[in-house]
């Protein structure tokens, strides 16, 4: 499968706990996004990296989260002091210097 | 930050054509229409995309109007496997990186 591939798929953790996810885009795609959903809501944009460059970052993204892209491959999102409100499916997609975006399956994480 | 209003929901026959609606009526001139659809469970899908001419693929056909202020998604024979929630999308240069979903419009197609 050369598709995007997300892990953990789904992640329960207790508040206070940090959580990191990983997102491996499809191969040679310079293009990665990550997005948040939740129930009921479209996805909403968190952060954009173009190779390893963290280019744009949205209001949404608070000093907890924090996103990597070391050497301009996979792809990490850490939520640090997990608040209930982190509940959601983090999306994550990529593509190569187009505006097509390919969608990963999601990581759904549920904070108790 | 909606620049795209959708209706919420939609029915469609099994068969039939599949006519999604959507107003954009603040698209400005640089600014294309994408379409994504959610199939339930699974991350968005690129659907098709355009800027002022209608546009057809093997998923389906974009009607844009003459003014640039509303669009049509076609499904031409809509089937079982196309219910899904399906995302209207204003995206320019203008706008960075950034694509705003909004909720969409929740296909069902009856068999």
């Amino acid at each position: 499968d050369t598709g995007v591939s997300q892990n953990p798929r789904h992640k329960i953790t207790k508040r206070g706990q940090n959580v990191t996810f990983r997102c491996d885009p499809i191969s040679e795609h310079n293009r990665l996004y990550w997005y948040r959903q939740t129930l009921g809501q479209g996805p909403e944009f968190l952060t954009y990296f173009q190779n390893e460059a963290q280019l744009e970052k949205s209001r949404l993204l608070s000093d907890r989260f924090s996103a990597e892209r070391p050497k301009g491959s996979f792809s990490t999102l850490e939520i640090q002091r997990t608040e209930q409100g982190d509940s959601a499916m983090y999306l994550c997609a990529s593509s190569l210097d187009t505006v097509e975006q390919f969608f990963g399956p999601g990581t759904r994480l549920t904070v108790l | 930050d909606a620049k795209t209003t959708q209706p919420t929901s939609m029915d469609c026959a099994e068969g039939r054509a599949a006519n999604l609606p959507c107003n954009h009526s603040t698209i400005s001139g640089n600014e294309y229409v994408y379409w994504y659809r959610q199939i339930h469970s699974q991350g968005p899908q690129y659907i098709i995309h355009g800027l002022k001419n209608n546009e057809t693929n093997e998923m389906a056909s974009l009607i844009i109007t003459e003014d640039r202020k509303s669009s049509t998604l076609i499904l031409p024979h809509a089937t079982l496997r196309d219910t899904a929630v399906y995302y209207c999308i204003v995206h320019g240069s203008i706008t960075g990186n950034q694509f705003y979903f909004g909720t969409g419009t929740s296909l069902t197609v009856i068999p």
